[in-house]
């Protein structure tokens, strides 16, 4: 595709549910990686992939945080029994080589738990 | 969509003037820095790159300038137009590092 992608785009969910978040990155880039948002403040990095190979994970709020990227393409960020000090936006970028070029963006997922 | 940086340092500008966005980096071992650029509802864009062994770099409209001996980093934007009105973040990553820390942006106003 032209460009990251990200779906879904907003997603609301109750104290304790489930979510998954999906970044589909672009095609042919080697490095996947997932940073949490929060409103005002700049992207914290949470997790690194090189192809399906998850090399750092070390941003990780918790273990109720789980990312994977089973073929080396799309990835999913899984949070279990979520809490309100989970919501944010959750952006997914992609890299030809990892941190040393360029990271390129998708518009994130905006995750509210009520 | 959502607002991104309700309570970021804010730069105003008119409509054709030139921009300075400066940064004040912390790891003295950081050896690559970014501009990224983010509006309203989307992700951080890039605008522009700069090594450690540079001190100057140009894209179009936009320059970036390096000096390590006081860990500045900042963005020149000429001819400030209302496309350019966004929040902008500066990021570094250290040497041999595998994390690229951004940070806490600061949001251009343009008047027009």
């Amino acid at each position: 595709g032209a460009g990251v992608s990200q779906s879904p785009r907003y997603k609301v969910a109750k104290r304790g549910q489930d979510v998954a978040l999906r970044c589909d990155p672009i095609s042919g880039h080697v490095s996947l990686f997932w940073y949490q948002q929060a409103l005002g403040q700049g992207p914290e990095f949470l997790t690194y992939f090189q192809n399906e190979a998850q090399l750092d994970k070390s941003g990780l709020p918790s273990d109720r945080f789980f990312a994977e990227r089973p073929e080396g393409s799309v990835s999913t960020l899984k949070i279990q029994r979520t809490q309100q000090e989970d919501s944010a936006v959750y952006l997914c970028a992609s890299s030809q080589q990892g941190f040393n070029s360029p990271l390129h963006f998708g518009n994130g997922t905006r995750l509210t738990v009520t | 969509g959502e607002s991104v940086g309700l309570h970021l340092p804010t730069l105003s500008v008119q409509e054709g003037d030139n921009s300075i966005i400066n940064c004040a980096y912390s790891n003295s071992a950081s050896d690559y820095f970014i501009w990224y650029k983010q509006e309203s509802g989307k992700g951080p864009q890039f605008i522009i790159d700069i090594r450690s062994n540079m001190d100057k770099r140009q894209g179009q409209r936009v320059t970036v300038l390096l000096n390590k001996t006081v860990k500045h980093l900042s963005l020149q934007i000429a001819a400030t137009q209302p496309g350019d009105s966004a929040v902008y973040f500066c990021a570094e990553l250290p040497n041999a590092g595998n994390m690229l820390t951004f940070g806490g942006g600061t949001r251009l106003m343009v008047k027009p």
